[in-house]
């Protein structure tokens, strides 16, 4: 499976955009960007998934590279409710549930 | 929609006792995964099942283990508690086992502290 790097912190003031990074430079071509986040004591929450091209629901935009070994997720207009850990995880079309793999993900910090 | 449902919230056991933790899915959703999150583990896919039956098991022992009914709703039970089973244990439900459409969506989760 394809494993992802992401920072281990961010921090970004409210009302501007959070941007998200992470790479995945061994990522198969069958295999899809996950972006989920966790709110302390809370289950993950799914944001929004992506093969090659960009995508955008309700929530935020994932921005794939065309080489599709980094991805970008961005929160538009970041607010305190959006402090929480980010993970981007990666995931075979051709498997199921057990090969999901969430990494150490990015602790994002909403400054007021 | 209302999502995924856990419950107990929270539980105090104690070494060598059992728990039985529920899951209620998603309406519609077929398959239900279990994983364990601790701090030093991160998350780990403990099993998953998919129209009642076992498709998937991660590496626990034996005293973990699940069961998913008709309605889709799941329970996960643990025998002879150890210390080390204290964890916030999360239900995730999705509509198809496998496959981009299919999203895991997940539960708060149940807090179990085994004292």
């Amino acid at each position: 499976d394809a494993k992802t790097t992401q920072p281990p912190s961010m921090d970004c003031a409210e009302g501007r955009a959070a941007n998200l990074p992470c790479n995945h430079s061994t990522i198969s071509g069958n295999e899809y960007v996950y972006w989920y986040r966790q709110i302390h004591s809370q289950g993950p929450q799914y944001i929004i998934h992506g093969l090659k091209n960009n995508e955008t629901n309700e929530m935020a935009s994932l921005i794939i590279t065309e080489d599709r070994k980094s991805s970008t997720l961005i929160l538009p207009h970041a607010t305190l409710r959006d402090t929480a850990v980010y993970y981007c995880i990666v995931r075979p079309t051709n498997f199921g549930n057990e090969k999901l793999t969430f990494g150490t993900g990015t602790r994002l910090t909403i400054i007021p | 929609k209302a999502g995924v449902t856990q419950t107990p919230r929270y539980l105090i056991k104690t070494r060598g006792q059992q728990v039985t933790l529920s899951c209620s899915p998603i309406s519609g959703h077929r398959s239900v995964s279990w994983y364990q999150q601790t701090p030093g583990q991160g998350l780990q896919f403990l099993f998953e099942y998919f129209s009642e039956t076992q498709r998937n098991k991660g590496n626990f022992p034996g005293r973990f283990s699940g069961r998913q009914f008709s309605n889709s709703r799941s329970e996960m039970n643990v025998s002879t508690l150890e210390l080390g089973d204290s964890a916030l244990y999360l239900c995730a439900s999705s509509l198809w086992s496998s496959g981009p459409g299919s999203p895991l969506h997940f539960g708060n989760g149940t807090r179990l502290t085994v004292t």
